[in-house]
């Protein structure tokens, strides 16, 4: 499978721990988006990778939220302290630059339940 | 920064009708309109798109079509089938709100097409 891909699927955690979120997109793909998605919602963004650089960060996304994507490869995003707020589907996204660099393409996603 | 509505919230239709769902923006500096479906459970899947520079887009049974002026899109499906039936989410991108990467997402339209 050449496509974004994200582990785990699926995270059960209790409040106040933390949690650290993988993403690897598709191959050669430069550009790398982080997305949040709640029930009956579009997906939110959170922030985005250009290579290895962290380019822009959504207000969205508080001190507890870190991410990183230190060989311009995969990426993971940690959430520390959880709370049940945080209870979402995230999303990963990426995109090729030398291509266009517009068109975004989707991993599965990996659902957090906050208990 | 950037704000997408979109019309109707959910929309329910014959096999073979056509569905039509619009969505404004608000920042004329958006230059990039792209759509994703969204099966239950499932990741969202680009499925058109449209830039700035053309105003409409066709692709078999589905067209977009882009009114900069009025700072609108519409997506198109015509002779809708039952697997069309899922959740559409329509995105704006490009320069506008600060931002060169980052699509802001509409709230979806939930599509059923009835057999």
């Amino acid at each position: 499978d050449t496509g974004v891909s994200q582990d785990p699927r699926h995270k059960i955690t209790k409040r106040g721990q933390n949690v650290t979120f993988r993403c690897d997109p598709i191959s050669e793909h430069n550009r790398l988006y982080w997305y949040r998605q709640t029930l009956g919602q579009g997906p939110e963004f959170l922030t985005y990778f250009q290579n290895e650089a962290q380019l822009e960060k959504s207000r969205l996304l508080s001190d507890r939220f870190s991410a990183e994507r230190p060989k311009g490869s995969f990426s993971t995003l940690e959430i520390q302290r959880t709370e049940q707020g945080d209870s979402a589907m995230y999303l990963c996204a990426s995109s090729s630059l030398v291509a266009g660099g517009r068109e975004q393409y989707f991993g599965p996603g990996t659902r957090l339940t906050v208990t | 920064g950037e704000n997408v509505e979109q019309h109707p919230s959910t929309l329910s239709v014959q096999e073979g009708d056509s569905a039509v769902i619009k969505c404004t923006y608000s920042d004329s500096a958006s230059n990039y309109f792209p759509w994703y479906k969204q099966e239950l459970g499932k990741r969202p899947q680009l499925i058109i798109d449209i830039r700035s520079n053309v105003g409409e887009k066709k692709d078999q049974r589905i067209a977009v079509t882009l009114n900069k002026t009025a700072k609108h899109f519409s997506l198109h499906i015509t002779e809708t089938q039952p697997e069309d039936s899922a959740v559409y989410f329509c995105a704006a991108g490009g320069s506008g709100g600060g931002s060169q990467g980052n699509l802001i997402f509409g709230k979806g339209t939930k599509l059923s097409v009835k057999p």
